[in-house]
């Protein structure tokens, strides 16, 4: 059965610091990985798109790592700010010809002045 | 603003009862996804159209079903509604058939509660 685990579950930093947030997926074969940004009640909000060639991607602060061999993702935040509180959402797809995406639970991260 | 439009925003409604769920796509946008969001099972895949053709399923009830019309907005019918059903339905669309490898634009969102 595929699967995303995402850890921590939740985290709780200062601003201004950074913090790493990982991915672990059982999806074969594996077509993409996504990692989505969701503020409370509102939908999400795409941050990277990553491939089985890619091994990182950037989209502003937030950068994407993808280790195909492990089957581990990881999301990198710098020099985080208030707004970047929200659930960081970890997505990966298959490619069994539908590509039906595996969502983990998210990891809930609070940015505290 | 992502561009996806779904109405209504909020929806109580009953046991037993049948509910549609509306969502109008980006401009320009041909596939439509529904997703499931729920306390205990976070984020869940529903279904995908293409241009009004079913492309993906995921997990989605039998007493659920989609459609997507000729103007690409799509519709989605809840019937038999039970407790568990609670939940906030996203619409989200984007411009390819099928990949996930282009990113995907999610709508606000309807929050539904059965009691």
């Amino acid at each position: 059965k595929n699967q995303v685990e995402q850890s921590p579950q939740s985290l709780i930093i200062l601003e201004g610091k950074n913090c790493t947030l990982q991915c672990n997926y059982t999806v074969s074969p594996f077509s993409n990985l996504r990692w989505y940004k969701q503020d409370t009640g509102r939908g999400p909000v795409s941050l990277t798109i990553m491939t089985f060639s890619e091994n990182t991607k950037s989209n502003g602060r937030y950068t994407a790592t993808l280790d195909a061999d492990t089957k581990q993702s990881s999301l990198h935040i710098t020099a985080s700010q208030l707004s970047d509180s929200a659930s960081y959402i970890c997505v990966v797809s298959d490619s069994g010809g539908s590509y039906i995406p595996t969502f983990g639970r998210g990891t809930s991260l609070i940015v505290h002045p | 603003d992502s561009g996806v439009t779904q109405t209504p925003k909020h929806l109580i409604t009953a046991t037993g009862q049948r509910v549609t769920l509306r969502c109008s796509p980006r401009s320009g946008d041909l596939s439509v996804y529904w997703y499931q969001q729920s306390l205990d099972q976070g984020l869940q895949f529903l279904i995908q159209y293409y241009n009004g053709e079913e492309r993906a399923k995921g997990n989605i009830l039998e007493r659920f079903s989609a459609q997507q019309f000729p103007d690409l907005h799509s519709e989605l019918n809840l019937s038999s509604l039970e407790l568990g059903d609670s939940a906030l339905y996203f619409c989200a669309s984007s411009v390819e058939e099928a990949g996930g490898l282009y990113e995907q634009f999610f709508g606000p969102g309807t929050r539904l509660t059965v009691l």
